[in-house]
């Protein structure tokens, strides 16, 4: 079965310091990996996501992610965050084996403080 | 970018009655369709999948005959809360996805149903 893990249910970094949220992954097959973002009351936003090819994915608002195989990672980074970054972010995976389903991650809180 | 809208946004109802929530893919044909069920704090979990045109798969623990889902046509999938009760309270998340392959899947912004 696939499952995600973010080991961090909340993270703090200071405006304008680097920035990662992590996220472990588990699949039988090929995964396809997503991030997404969730501000108060509202849906999610797509980020990125790692389906093939190069392993260091560029996304929105300056995020990217890094897939690591070996590792079985998908860590979320900015190299310089903002105040208005604060949110809830979501990793999730697709793995083809199990049909079109995603499986989301617990969440974690990003905190960016002045 | 492909938009998915929900009505309403929020709802407040009273335990006994049943409300229905709609989720619109505004400018694409959403083969799938999704619903999720947001507890405060916690993640998102699938409540049910539909095809149009077929009946909803249900995830286990789900129950059918309280969460109705219909998927209608290609734009739009309704969600029915039937005889809704306080536990119902929640955050509801529709997602949309058109076409095959590892496609990300568009969200609705989602509605906060409160039973009193």
């Amino acid at each position: 079965a696939q499952s995600v893990a973010q080991p961090e249910d909340q993270v703090n970094v200071a405006e304008g310091n680097p920035l990662t949220v992590k996220c472990t992954y588990s699949v039988s097959g090929n995964p396809y990996l997503f991030w997404y973002v969730q501000y108060p009351n509202r849906g999610l936003q797509f980020l990125l996501k790692y389906i093939t090819g190069d392993n260091l994915v560029k996304g929105s608002y300056g995020f990217e992610a890094e897939f690591n195989k070996s590792q079985t990672s998908f860590h979320l980074k900015k190299p310089s965050a903002l105040v208005s970054d604060s949110a809830l972010y979501f990793c999730a995976v697709r793995d083809d084996n199990y049909g079109q389903n995603f499986v989301f991650g617990p969440g974690t809180r990003l905190s960016v403080l002045p | 970018g492909a938009v998915v809208s929900q009505h309403p946004s929020w709802v407040i109802c009273k335990s006994g009655t049943s409300v229905k929530i709609e989720c619109r893919s505004l400018d694409f044909q959403a083969t799938t369709m999704f619903w999720y069920r947001q507890f405060p704090k916690q993640s998102l979990m699938l409540m049910a999948t539909s095809n149009e045109g077929s009946k909803a798969t249900y995830e286990q623990g789900v129950e059918k005959d309280k969460f109705l889902i219909n998927h209608a046509s290609l734009t739009l999938s309704t969600l029915t809360v039937t005889s809704a009760h306080p536990e119902d309270s929640s955050f509801y998340i529709c997602s949309a996805r058109g076409g095959q392959g590892p496609y990300e899947q568009y969200f609705g912004p989602g509605t906060r149903l409160t039973v009193t």
